[in-house]
């Protein structure tokens, strides 16, 4: 079955470490979404990408984050310098379309991967 | 900002009882709204999504409403197993999804 998949499932960084967590969404899935998930909370949103452009980078925390999907497909998220409360579990999520502004279709639920729990020390 | 909050947050039911969680949200203009299941350590599954135009879906035993006007849905699970003991998450889909924080449910044998 070839679902969301994400690696590593599990970081642990030292404080100030860069860190780099990929995403494999499903294949012809446009588009792709980063959410961090605290301890005891629901995931937030972090940033959102149409095939290969970011179209929406608002929750990004920090300057330290970046995510980028070069070719429309495998994504990434950098951590820099990593700081404790960074600690979370970083979920990735694929639907086949979202159509801003538009009538929401059948297309537009996502699937998400098991998650990247990244710990901080 | 949308603010969704699901209540309780937690609940503790024996073997065979009907759950009734609830999801509230504080803007109406949504296209959908999806229920998950969280299991420990685990990413999210998606149960039931509901669209806008809809009331409600349905699922074997679980039954989910939407009524948009009053920014609610409540998921129904019926004859509840202990295999249903997990946290159940709504997140109702404006530009993004915007999740509650969960109901985390356990099902006593």
């Amino acid at each position: 079955g070839a679902g969301v998949s994400q690696s590593p499932r599990y970081k642990v960084a030292k404080r100030g470490q860069d860190v780099a967590l990929r995403c494999d969404p499903i294949s012809g899935h446009v588009s792709l979404f980063w959410y961090q998930q605290a301890l005891g909370q629901g995931p937030e949103f972090l940033t959102y990408f149409q095939n290969e452009a970011q179209l929406d980078k608002s929750g990004l925390p920090s300057d330290r984050f970046f995510a980028e999907r070069p070719e429309g497909s495998v994504s990434t998220l950098k951590i820099q310098r990593t700081q404790q409360e960074d600690s979370a579990v970083y979920l990735c999520a694929s639907s086949l379309a979202f159509v801003d502004g538009q009538i929401a279709s059948s297309y537009n639920e996502q699937f998400f991967g098991p998650g990247t729990r990244l710990t901080v020390l | 900002k949308q603010e969704v909050t699901q209540i309780p947050a937690a609940l503790s039911v024996p073997e065979g009882e009907n759950l009734v969680l609830n999801c509230s949200f504080t803007d109406s203009a949504i296209y959908n709204l999806q229920w998950f299941r969280q299991d420990p350590g685990k990413g999210l599954t998606s149960l039931l999504l509901i669209q806008s135009s809809q009331r409600e879906q349905t699922s074997g035993r679980l039954n989910a409403s939407l009524d948009k006007s009053s920014g609610r849905s409540t998921l129904y699970i019926a004859a509840s197993q202990p295999g249903d003991s997990a946290t159940y998450l709504c997140a109702a889909w404006g530009y993004k999804l915007s999740f509650g924080a969960g109901t985390t449910v356990t099902v006593r044998a």
